[in-house]
């Protein structure tokens, strides 16, 4: 598809367990971003890519959070020791370089990956 | 701390008639203000944005202002549409960082047929 494509939609795991969510994003598409939605809140930033780096993860709560983009696409955010408070909608977002084109502010959003964590 | 503020959590208004969103931020740093809507289950959705030099901008019914001196800015729509119902959520960025959005907690537009 055209969009930004995350698996799986939903997730539910058991405390203490390992977690891996995958995002796809638009082709041609440099930037990619993680976002993570709690319930009555906005999207709080995660980390940002910049083809295979992550050039800002100052959003990752903790280091049971870590996320790759190996080949400069596809990425995926791994959670460890899961707990309850990780319950959130985790969206992928990506866009162009930043500093190009007349969208400079627009990201492209998944629908996110629902993760319950019982 | 929240520095994009979204304080009415719900908005109810008639078809036809101009609905008014609501944004504050505290962050003087952040220079480039946008606008999303959300479905249920779907991803947010880019709607309209402006910079910071400028004051309004507008697309079809949906105009933004900002008003830099208060740190404030708004979403009007023009009329309203039952579509429109929607979460609606301000995100502000600083130009020239790497586009990292700060979100608002976000308003349930609901349009009454």
């Amino acid at each position: 598809g055209a969009g930004v494509s995350q698996t799986p939609s939903n997730k539910v795991t058991e405390k203490g367990k390992y977690v891996e969510l995958r995002c796809d994003p638009i082709s041609g598409h440099t930037a990619l971003y993680w976002y993570r939605q709690s319930l009555g809140q906005g999207p709080e930033f995660l980390i940002y890519f910049q083809g295979t780096g992550a050039a800002d993860d100052s959003g990752l709560p903790n280091d049971r959070f870590f996320a790759v983009r190996p080949e400069g696409s596809v990425s995926t955010l791994k959670i460890q020791r899961t707990e309850r408070g990780d319950s959130a909608v985790y969206l992928c977002a990506s866009s162009t370089q930043p500093g190009q084109g007349a969208s400079t502010g627009e990201l492209f959003f998944g629908e996110g990956s629902r993760l319950t964590v019982l | 701390d929240q520095q994009v503020k979204q304080n009415s959590p719900s908005l109810s208004v008639q078809e036809g008639r101009i609905s008014i969103l609501n944004c504050d931020y505290t962050n003087s740093m952040f220079d480039y203000f946008l606008w999303y809507k959300k479905y249920p289950a779907e991803g947010p959705t880019f709607l309209i944005s402006i910079s910071s030099i400028k004051d309004k901008n507008e697309d079809g019914r949906f105009t933004v202002f900002l008003n830099k001196s208060a740190k404030h800015l708004s979403l009007h729509i023009v009329p309203s549409q039952p579509g429109d119902s929607a979460v609606y959520f301000c995100a502000a960025s600083v130009l020239g960082s790497a586009r990292q959005l700060t979100f608002g907690s976000g308003t349930q537009l609901t349009v009454l047929p």
